[in-house]
């Protein structure tokens, strides 16, 4: 296993369209997380998925953003009608139930113009 | 709630000397806490974790870091530091939530090492 997977590893898109990033977990682990990281800044918490369900969702996850992890899986972050406030770096991590940390991915750097 | 302050946005040093990242949190509950490396253009990697037990934990890279509950600190050291030990550094707790944890990251020190 390679570890967390993120496609694509950069997306630049025109202010008002729709993105789609998606992360692949370590195999086997059974949660998974989604953070966003602006420049300067440590990454911020945005949601949390047990298997399929999503079970926390931070303030910051405005109703432009949607994340779904629908076979317990892979997982999608999907922002609509994107800012250019939106532009930011997409990490994505895994754990298992026995871990105590999370393992991150390469990340997902997008860029609104 | 619980929060990571990370006292110093950027550290420069010369290659060979120590140095000191601080790192102070807030919680009303236990956590666990931890140090992650980022190098650019690159994801985030454990450096070290506190879970309980010794109060000094060590890294595999000559990194070491010691939990100070009464002061809630866990500043990351090291004696002597290399040209490839530039990077971000993050500090960082886990707290429970919900069927799991979520870890609360501090927004960063970069350290820069100078030949």
């Amino acid at each position: 296993d390679t570890g967390v997977s993120q496609n694509p590893r950069h997306k630049i898109t025109k202010r008002g369209q729709n993105v789609t990033f998606r992360c692949d977990p370590i195999s086997e682990h059974n949660r998974l997380y989604w953070y966003r990281q602006t420049l300067g800044q440590g990454p911020e918490f945005l949601t949390y998925f047990q298997n399929e369900a999503q079970l926390e969702k931070s303030r910051l996850l405005s109703d432009r953003f949607s994340a779904e992890r629908p076979k317990g899986s892979f997982s999608t972050l999907e922002i609509q009608r994107t800012e250019q406030g939106d532009s930011a770096m997409y990490l994505c991590a895994s754990s298992s139930r026995r871990d105590t940390e999370a393992f991150f991915g390469q990340g997902t750097r997008l860029t609104v113009v | 709630a619980q929060s990571v302050t990370q006292l110093d946005s950027q550290v420069p040093v010369f290659e060979e000397a120590p140095v000191e990242l601080r790192c102070n949190y807030s919680s009303s509950v236990s956590v666990y806490l931890f140090w992650y490396v980022q190098y650019p253009n690159q994801g985030l990697q454990l450096l070290l974790k506190y879970l309980s037990g010794s109060t000094l934990v060590e890294s595999i890279n000559g990194f070491e870091a010691e939990f100070n509950k009464s002061q809630t600190s866990f500043h990351l050291r090291k004696p002597s530091v290399h040209i490839s030990d530039t990077a971000e550094y993050f500090c960082a707790v886990s707290v429970r939530m919900a069927g799991g944890f979520k870890t609360i990251f501090g927004a960063g020190t970069r350290l820069f090492v100078k030949a």
